[in-house]
């Protein structure tokens, strides 16, 4: 079975870094890898969907990437502002015929301290 | 347009009462997927609906956990027997078709706490 796991699991920053987020997978037959946010009592934000043939996909001051063969991914948000704050979930979905449903880690929270 | 809803957004209820959970998916959105979101910890997968069938309920737990969808839109998770360690927040979401080509799109969730 798909595990995902983030690290870290929380992550505190003064307003201006830049930061990374790491999302790791063990079964690299993935289909595509999906970064979304969740703020407090709200569903989830997609930010970033990744396909398995692409290395990288950038929005504004996000910036993720895919490594499917070491399964391995990670979201860089550039100049982190306090509004970005929030719980970064990353998910992958599996390529096989008849699995549809996303595979989630467990978040990272993020605070950007003002 | 309008996105997933769920109602209600919050329900407390005591243990081993029944209670129903409701999805409004993207209008013309033929797949409908449920999650549950435990405190500290990302969705796991319930059941996957297409049309007015769960093509996958692999992800219920036990038996006190039923879903519909009678008419392959508005979908309803019955939760029997409530119990203490079924508090968190259900997530549901839809995808135009079911294929994996298609994209989740997330409701709110209902935060569901029994006490």
């Amino acid at each position: 079975k798909q595990e995902v796991t983030q690290i870290p699991a929380a992550l505190s920053v003064p307003e201006g870094e830049n930061l990374v987020l790491n999302c790791s997978f063990t079964d690299s037959a993935i289909y595509n890898l999906q970064w979304f946010r969740q703020d407090p009592g709200k569903g989830l934000t997609s930010l970033l969907l990744i396909q398995s043939s692409q290395r990288e996909q950038t929005s504004g001051r996000l910036n993720a990437s895919l490594d499917k063969s070491s399964g391995r991914s990670t979201l860089y948000i550039a100049a982190s502002q306090p509004g970005d704050s929030a719980t970064y979930l990353c998910a992958v979905r599996q390529d096989q015929t008849g699995a549809n449903n996303l595979f989630f880690g467990t978040g990272t929270r993020l605070t950007v301290i003002p | 347009g309008a996105g997933v809803s769920q109602t209600p957004s919050n329900k407390v209820t005591e243990k081993g009462k029944y209670v129903e959970l409701r999805c409004d998916p993207i209008s013309g959105h033929t797949a409908l997927y449920w999650y549950r979101q435990s405190l500290g910890q990302g969705p796991e997968f319930l059941i996957y609906f297409q049309g007015t069938g769960a093509a996958d309920d692999s992800g219920l737990p036990n038996d006190r956990f039923f879903a519909v969808r009678p008419e392959g839109s508005v979908s309803t998770l019955k939760i029997q027997r409530t119990e203490r360690g079924d508090s968190a927040v259900y997530l549901c979401a839809s995808s135009l078709k079911g294929s994996f080509h298609h994209e989740q799109y997330f409701g709110p969730g209902t935060r569901l706490t029994v006490t």
